[in-house]
């Protein structure tokens, strides 16, 4: 595509229930990163991914957190047991490779968990 | 470990007038310094960024910044303002030797309002 594409724009989850959210990369972009935007934290690294391989996963904030990429492409980041503190914008970036400067961000995932 | 701070959380200016929005960071190592935009309820796009040679950078839409080594600052600036530049600005450093190489940290945010 265009650009990098994100489902679902929103989701409203109830709390304790677990939710996927999805980001397709640009086409050929090899490195991916997932940040959260939250009114009291800005915005946060959660993880990066080169390839289908996580090597920092240093900031997802709990075990309830995790995320895997397939086929070199689409990643999903999922919470389980979701708590009220886990409502935010989850943003995904792509980039051609890590050595690539340039970061192309996604509309973003708002999470509201109710 | 790099932290980055934005110094105004919010600037309101006034249509045609100059603007700066400021921004100093904290690194034990070299830097790549960036500056994003995101408009309400959009994703961030990136205005400019600095890597090495000229500190004086030039962006899209008219903006540009100046990095300055001595002070650890990356300021913003745009010489006459248009409504349409209001929207939350982000500065950001990256640690090129890190393992993470584009892993970003950003600042708070500076919402910028222009008046007409």
């Amino acid at each position: 595509g265009a650009g990098v594409s994100q489902s679902p724009s929103n989701k409203v989850t109830e709390k304790g229930k677990d939710v996927e959210l999805r980001c397709d990369p640009i086409s050929g972009h090899t490195a991916l990163y997932w940040y959260r935007q939250s009114l009291g934290q800005g915005l946060e690294f959660l993880i990066y991914f080169q390839g289908n391989s996580a090597p920092d996963k240093s900031g997802l904030p709990s075990d309830r957190f995790s995320a895997e990429r397939t086929g070199g492409s689409v990643s999903t980041l999922t919470i389980q047991r979701t708590q009220q503190e886990d409502s935010a914008v989850y943003l995904c970036a792509s980039s051609f490779s890590q050595m690539n400067t340039e970061a192309f961000f996604g509309q973003g995932t708002r999470l509201t968990v109710v | 470990a790099q932290s980055v701070t934005q110094l105004d959380s919010q600037v309101p200016v006034f249509e045609e007038a100059p603007v700066e929005l400021r921004c100093n960071y904290s690194s034990s190592v070299s830097v790549y310094l960036f500056w994003y935009v995101q408009y309400p309820n959009q994703g961030l796009q990136l205005l400019l960024k600095y890597l090495s040679g000229s500190t004086l950078v030039k962006g899209i839409n008219g903006f540009e910044a100046e990095f300055n080594k001595s002070q650890t600052s990356f300021h913003l600036r745009k010489p006459s303002v248009h409504i349409s530049d209001t929207a939350e600005y982000f500065c950001a450093v990256s640690d090129p030797g890190g393992t993470s190489y584009g892993k970003l940290t950003f600042g708070q945010g500076t919402i910028l309002t222009v008046h007409p």
